[in-house]
C-alpha cells in the first residue's frame, strides 16, 4: 500500500523561507497527482491553500507557493510569520476515485 | 460564500450505527463532488468518502467500505454519510468538503461533527 509522506515537524525562523514537501513511498509525485495543501491550527477546519500542484485558493496569499520538487510535490512558504505556525497536510488523487492524505508537519516558527 | 453545516454526530455504542447530513449553501451544489474527511482526536486528517455531483457515483476508503455509504440529495443541497457497523477507531471528527468538479482535492471545509463511538 502506497504512503503519502511528510516531515513529521520543521522548524523556520521569522522572515525566513521553508519547503515542505509531500511524497510516495512507491513512486514520484507528479501534477497527475493533482496535489492540495492545507493549512490546520489547532481546534480550526483546515485551510485549503494550494490544490492542483500550484494554484493559490482564494485569498491565500503568495507568500505561499506550491510546486514540483525532483519527485515530490512542494510547498513553499516565503517570509515566514508567526501565524503560519500550523499543521500542514498534502493530498493527493491517486486515481479513481481515491485521495489520500499525508500525516502532516508541524511547522514552528521561532 | 460557501457554506458547509455538519450535523448528526453524537455518542453511539459499538456496531451502532449514525447518520450523518451536511447541509450546504452558496454555490450550485449538483455541479461539485463531495467529500468526507475525519480527524480522530489529536491525529492528521484521513480520506473517508467522496461522491460525484450527480450522484451517480461513490468512493470510499478500505477502513469504511461496506460499512458506510456516502449518499446526496442535489434537491435538498444535502450530503449524508450512513455510518453503521461503528468502531472504536471511527472516533473522529467528520468534516464535510466541497471538492472541485470532480473528485480531486477537497477546497471548502466544513466545522465537523464529533462522533465518539464507545460504550
Amino acid at each position: 500500500q502506497t504512503v503519502v509522506t511528510q516531515e513529521s515537524s520543521f522548524s523556520v525562523s521569522p522572515g525566513g523561507t521553508v519547503t515542505l514537501t509531500c511524497g510516495l513511498t512507491s513512486g514520484s509525485v507528479s501534477t497527475t497527482y493533482y496535489p492540495g495543501w492545507y493549512q490546520q491550527t489547532p481546534g480550526q477546519a483546515p485551510r485549503t491553500l494550494i490544490y492542483s500542484t500550484n494554484t493559490r485558493s482564494s485569498g491565500v496569499p503568495d507568500r505561499f507557493s506550491g510546486s514540483i520538487l525532483g519527485n515530490k510535490a512542494a510547498l513553499t512558504i516565503t517570509g515566514a510569520q508567526a501565524d503560519d505556525e500550523s499543521d500542514y497536510y498534502c493530498v493527493l488523487y491517486m486515481g479513481s476515485g481515491i485521495l489520500v492524505f499525508g500525516g502532516g508537519t508541524k511547522l514552528t516558527v521561532l | 460564500e460557501v457554506q458547509l453545516l455538519e450535523s448528526g454526530g453524537g455518542l453511539v455504542q459499538p456496531g451502532g450505527s449514525l447518520r450523518l447530513s451536511c447541509a450546504a449553501s452558496g454555490f450550485t451544489f449538483s455541479s461539485y463532488a463531495m467529500t468526507w474527511v475525519r480527524q480522530a482526536p489529536g491525529k492528521g486528517l484521513d480520506w473517508v468518502s467522496s461522491i460525484s455531483g450527480t450522484g451517480s457515483s461513490s468512493y470510499y476508503a478500505d477502513s469504511v467500505k461496506g460499512r458506510f455509504t456516502i449518499s446526496r440529495d442535489n434537491s435538498k443541497n444535502t450530503l449524508y454519510l450512513q455510518m453503521n457497523g461503528l468502531r472504536a477507531e471511527d472516533t473522529a471528527l467528520y468534516y464535510c468538503a466541497r471538492d472541485r468538479p470532480t473528485v480531486t482535492t477537497p477546497l471548502s471545509w466544513g466545522q465537523g461533527t464529533m462522533v465518539t463511538v464507545s460504550s
